[in-house]
This record gives structure tokens, C-alpha cells and sequence, in this order.
């Protein structure tokens, strides 16, 4: 069972340089979320999107643009990046109805600007 | 706004004793979903125990066990027996049913000594 994958698994990019790290769920999941984890603050939300056709901003969207390309894939692109986005970076699914809403994680991308 | 406290940066815990892992938490909403997540050092987020507001019996899940109390807003978590591979950071989280936000404390550090 794949669940939830994430590509790539590793990237160094230039500051300035743009990229676009992909995830795709094979859990029928609505719900897809990109977080950033940064070493003593847990994951923070960049965006969110709660079905398909829908994306909302988390408490850390600036310089990420974000696209649910179907029920299956949310996709989170850097334009132009910055130092500051070095992180890991986690796409999660979940499916709100039921009430848990448990998310599933990938694996994570860890990502350095410099 | 809600928030996830974890006060406990790092915590040891001898092989097969009992340890329990804090969380706090702040929301103004009546109805909410608490989780626990594992991260081993390979990274992945693992779901552990989920605790619902309105749940009347605290949740158990194999040799974990959330002692949940409402009013002091506190949603420990209590890993029996511990075992070498107990070892990883774990994540306190917090959805309200309402909302797609999902909000993670800073995690604690278990570190299981034989």
C-alpha cells in the first residue's frame, strides 16, 4: 500500500530557482496538506486544500503557490527561493467524514537553498 | 487560535518502564480532535491515538493510552513498557471538527536506554 508519496526525497536548489515538489495519496482521501518542519517548531500549515477544486492558505503560505491537480494530486511550488525555505517539507491526506480526520504523512522532502 | 504546548524538549525513559509525554492545549471551540504522532529518525510521521472532546473514556491503542482531562486542557500521553524502538520524536496535534487546520506542538525528544 503506497499511500501517500512524495517526490523528490532530496533537492539543493540556488536561491532564485524554482521548483515544484510533488504528492500524490491512493487513500480516496478529499482532504491534502503541505507542511514545512523546522527543527524546534513542530509542522507548520503552508496550505491546505479540503477537496478537489479547492485551496486555502495555512499559517505559512507566503512564497509558495500551491495546485490540486485532481483528487489524487496536490502539488507545492517555490517560485523564486529563498534561504528561509530550507526545511522538510510533508504532504499529508485525510478524510474528514467520520469525524478523526486522521492525516497520513509521506515520507518528506528535505529541501536546502543556498 | 488554537495552540499545542509541549514542555518537554527531551525525555529518557529505561527500557520497560512506563513514561508519559505532556501536552497542553488551548481552543475556545467545544469540539476538537487530539492526536499523537511518532517520528523515528527515519522521518516518517506515524499516527499513534486520537482523542475526541466529547469522547467519555480515555483512548487506548496497544501499549499507548492518552489520559485526556478536559478541564485542565491537558492530553498526556502514556507509552507502557518501553521498548528501544519507542525512541523518535513524538508530536501532540489538534484539529477543532469545524476547521481543516491542524495545529502540532514542538515535540518531544524519548530517548529508550537499555
Amino acid at each position: 500500500n503506497a499511500g501517500v508519496t512524495q517526490t523528490p526525497k532530496f533537492q539543493v536548489l540556488k536561491t532564485g530557482q524554482s521548483m515544484t515538489l510533488q504528492c500524490a495519496q491512493d487513500m480516496n482521501h478529499n482532504s491534502m496538506y503541505w507542511y514545512r518542519q523546522d527543527p524546534g517548531m513542530g509542522l507548520r500549515l503552508i496550505y491546505y486544500s479540503a477537496s478537489e477544486g479547492t485551496t486555502d492558505k495555512g499559517e505559512v503560505p507566503n512564497g509558495y503557490n500551491v495546485s490540486r491537480l485532481n483528487k489524487r494530486e496536490f502539488s507545492l511550488r517555490l517560485e523564486s527561493a529563498a534561504p528561509s525555505q530550507t526545511s522538510v517539507y510533508f504532504c499529508a491526506s485525510s478524510d474528514p467524514r467520520g469525524g478523526l480526520n486522521i492525516q497520513y504523512f509521506g515520507a518528506g522532502t528535505r529541501l536546502s537553498v543556498l | 487560535a488554537q495552540k499545542i504546548t509541549q514542555t518537554q524538549p527531551g525525555m529518557f525513559v529505561q527500557e520497560k518502564e512506563a513514561v508519559t509525554l505532556d501536552c497542553t492545549y488551548d481552543t475556545s471551540d467545544p469540539s476538537y480532535g487530539l492526536f499523537w504522532y511518532k517520528q523515528p529518525s527515519s522521518g516518517e510521521m506515524i499516527f499513534l491515538i486520537y482523542q475526541g472532546s466529547y469522547d467519555q473514556q480515555n483512548a487506548t491503542e496497544g501499549r499507548y493510552s492518552l489520559n485526556f482531562q478536559k478541564a485542565r486542557k491537558s492530553a498526556n500521553l502514556v507509552i507502557s513498557a518501553s521498548q528501544l524502538g519507542d525512541s523518535a520524536m513524538y508530536f501532540c496535534a489538534m484539529r477543532v471538527f469545524y476547521g481543516q487546520n491542524f495545529v502540532f506542538g514542538p515535540g518531544t525528544r524519548l530517548s529508550v536506554l537499555p
